[in-house]
């Protein structure tokens, strides 16, 4: 079956505008995480949605970043008035489940962002 | 603050050989723990994973070992295939910071030599 896909593949941008990532998660896994990974750094935890809860924000670097989940299903981390530091590659994953067990998270190919 | 730290961003090693890759943690918490392999332009892939009951698990060629007193696990790949070539990522979770959160190291680069 498919696997998480994402888009777009690279993005590049100007400093202080805004950008939306898009993340498809793996049909019928309820949970869904945005990673980044910054060069020379290993991913980092951004944002973590399950079902209908509230989503976990704490990985979010500052307010500039968002991510929302929409119908259960598609993914979008938006980033505001982007900054040279926010160049990375970002991931989402997704799982069957999120219960007291660990959960397999399947990766998408992830968004190559640059921020000129 | 790195709490996965994986101190070898690269490692050669001959086809048919034992590569083993390390990694180390700074947080007691961590009570599971997961090995990651990632191809150029795809995203992470899980390879194994052990719990800190355990001190190893084997899948196939893949076996990891976890030595909850020091702090260490490493990931034994024999024999070691061309195909092995990719980065690796250790990650690890706790209960206390919500099992879903994983804490990656920054990876080490695998090269088989033909």
């Amino acid at each position: 079956g498919a696997g998480v896909s994402q888009s777009p593949s690279n993005k590049v941008t100007e400093k202080g505008k805004d950008v939306e990532l898009r993340c498809d998660p793996i049909s019928g896994h309820t949970a869904l995480y945005w990673y980044r990974q910054s060069l020379g750094q290993g991913l980092e935890f951004l944002i973590y949605f399950q079902g209908n809860s509230a989503p976990d924000k704490s990985g979010l670097p500052s307010d500039r970043f968002s991510a929302e989940r929409t119908g259960g299903s598609v993914s979008t981390l938006t980033i505001q008035r982007t900054q040279q530091e926010d160049s990375a590659v970002y991931l989402c994953a997704s799982s069957l489940t999120s219960g007291g067990a660990v959960d397999t998270q399947y990766f998408g190919p992830g968004t190559r962002l640059t921020v000129l | 603050d790195q709490q996965v730290k994986q101190n070898s961003p690269s490692l050669s090693v001959q086809e048919g050989r034992i590569s083993i890759l390390n990694c180390d943690y700074t947080n007691s918490m961590f009570d599971y723990f997961l090995w990651y392999k990632k191809y150029p332009a795809e995203g992470p892939t899980f390879l194994i994973s052990i719990s800190s009951i355990k001190d190893k698990n084997e899948d196939g060629r893949f076996t990891v070992f976890l030595n909850k007193s020091a702090k260490h696990l490493s990931l034994h790949i024999v024999p070691s295939q061309p195909g092995d070539s990719a980065v690796y990522f250790c990650a690890a979770s706790s209960p206390n910071f919500g099992n879903e959160k994983l804490t990656f190291g920054t990876g080490t680069r695998l090269t088989i030599i033909p």
